[in-house]
């Protein structure tokens, strides 16, 4: 079954430091990857999204992510974080089986380090 | 108001007890899906309309679970019966077209059930 795996259930880093958040996801086509930031008390917010072309995507908030197919990894980074990116980051993939369900990996908890 | 508003953000429900969770879309789209996240989990697909038309219920867990969209905007997943494991946060998303499309979510219900 498809699926999509996010190893870190936590993150900590310092302010000011890079970040790396890793996504894994099995599937046999060219997926359509999203990243979502849930902040506490808030809704799920699209942070970018692959669906073709340049694999290095770009999104709000200074968050980019790498599509690799080779590694079957879609990783989201920031090169220095704030202490307002402290959330729950999750990585969906649309369904292969429908083209409008997103299957989501379980997120990954950052916490910043003042 | 310009985003996906749920109601109430919060319920408490006797177990056994009938509950019924709104969802106002964003004016205009056309898809309209409901999602169920449990505690330190991601979203779990459980519906999907496209205008008033429910395309997709395969994730719904059990027939207590129940939605409807009648005149293709408004949303409303009731749950009867309620269950200690229906406790979790129902997602409500919206989104303009009709696959692979940007999702926008609501705050969410949390719903416990005691």
């Amino acid at each position: 079954a498809q699926s999509v795996t996010q190893p870190d259930i936590h993150i900590t880093v310092s302010e000011g430091a890079s970040l790396e958040l890793r996504c894994n996801y099995s599937y046999g086509a060219t997926p359509y990857l999203f990243w979502y930031v849930q902040s506490p008390g808030q809704g799920l917010q699209l942070l970018l999204k692959y669906f073709s072309g340049d694999t290095l995507v770009q999104g709000i908030k200074g968050f980019e992510a790498e599509f690799k197919r080779s590694q079957s990894s879609f990783n989201l980074r920031k090169p220095s974080v704030h202490w307002s990116d402290a959330a729950e980051y999750f990585c969906a993939v649309v369904s292969m089986d429908s083209n409008y369900q997103l299957i989501w990996g379980a997120g990954t908890k950052l916490i910043i380090k003042p | 108001g310009a985003g996906v508003s749920q109601s109430p953000r919060y319920k408490v429900a006797k177990r056994g007890q009938d509950v019924a969770l709104r969802c106002d879309p964003i004016s205009g789209h056309v898809s309209l899906f409901w999602y169920q996240q449990a505690l330190g989990q991601g979203p779990e697909f459980l519906t999907y309309f496209q205008n008033e038309a429910q395309l997709d219920k395969s994730g719904l867990p059990s027939d207590r679970f129940f939605a409807e969209r009648p005149e293709g905007s408004v949303s409303t997943l009731k749950i009867q019966r309620t269950q200690q494991e229906d406790s979790a946060v129902y997602l409500c998303a919206s989104s303009l077209g009709t696959s692979g499309t940007e999702a926008f979510f609501g705050q969410g219900t949390r719903l416990t059930v005691v």
